[in-house]
């Protein structure tokens, strides 16, 4: 799995978009990005994966650069409840194995 | 809307006691999963099932084990529980069809073994 590099914290006034970057440099033409958020002493929660086009859903949105060294995940209107350890993730999908997170970033909203 | 869940959020045993954590998912999903986290050793794969009565090794399965009779339950077992596996245990499942790292995680067992 190609190795990932996220700054260690960031912060985000409510209501303004949380932009979190990823550097991806080694990744594969086969390898997918996910990204999950961990809130304090919570589970992981899956927000979207993608591979080479931008991807949006209900939670966020991913934009992917051209030549898929980096990423981004835009939160569009962060809210208290999105204070999390965000992980990015580049993996190839297929069977089931596990997943390993890196050290993420710390997302903290500021009322 | 998807659905994890596990027995119990808090846990503690005595060292030596035979420990059953269940979890349970309603989406209908082939694969299962059983990590643990530990601070600064991150998420740690034990078991996982791809079907019912398979199983196989995650990467620290020493001194667990699992049970999966039916395709919504996935059972892991501390047969003799130990001080250092106190840890947050996380259930995680995933449809074959999405692949190996969509998964969803149930809300977590905080085990504490003294």
């Amino acid at each position: 799995d190609a190795k990932t590099t996220q700054p260690t914290s960031m912060d985000c006034a409510e209501g303004r978009a949380a932009n979190l970057p990823c550097n991806h440099s080694t990744i594969s033409g086969n390898e997918y990005v996910y990204w999950y958020r961990q809130i304090h002493s919570q589970g992981p929660q899956y927000i979207i994966h993608g591979l080479k086009n931008n991807e949006t859903n209900e939670m966020a949105s991913l934009i992917i650069t051209e030549d898929r060294k980096s990423s981004t995940l835009i939160l569009p209107h962060a809210t208290l409840r999105d204070t999390a350890v965000y992980y990015c993730i580049v993996s190839l999908s297929g069977s089931a194995r596990q997943l390993t997170f890196g050290s993420g970033t710390q997302l903290t909203v500021l009322p | 809307d998807v659905k994890v869940t596990q027995s119990s959020r808090y846990l503690v045993k005595r060292t030596g006691e035979k420990v059953f954590l269940e979890c349970v998912q309603d989406m209908d999903h082939e694969n299962m999963f059983w990590y643990r986290q530990d601070p600064g050793l991150g998420l740690r794969l034990i078991y996982f099932s791809y079907d019912v009565k398979m199983k196989e090794k995650g990467d620290i399965p020493e001194g667990y084990s699992v049970s999966r009779e039916k395709k919504e339950r996935f059972s892991l077992i501390l047969e003799s529980a130990s001080t250092n596996q106190t840890s947050m245990y996380l259930c995680a499942s995933s449809s074959r069809s999405a692949g190996r790292y969509e998964q969803y995680f149930g809300p977590g067992t905080r085990l504490t073994v003294t």
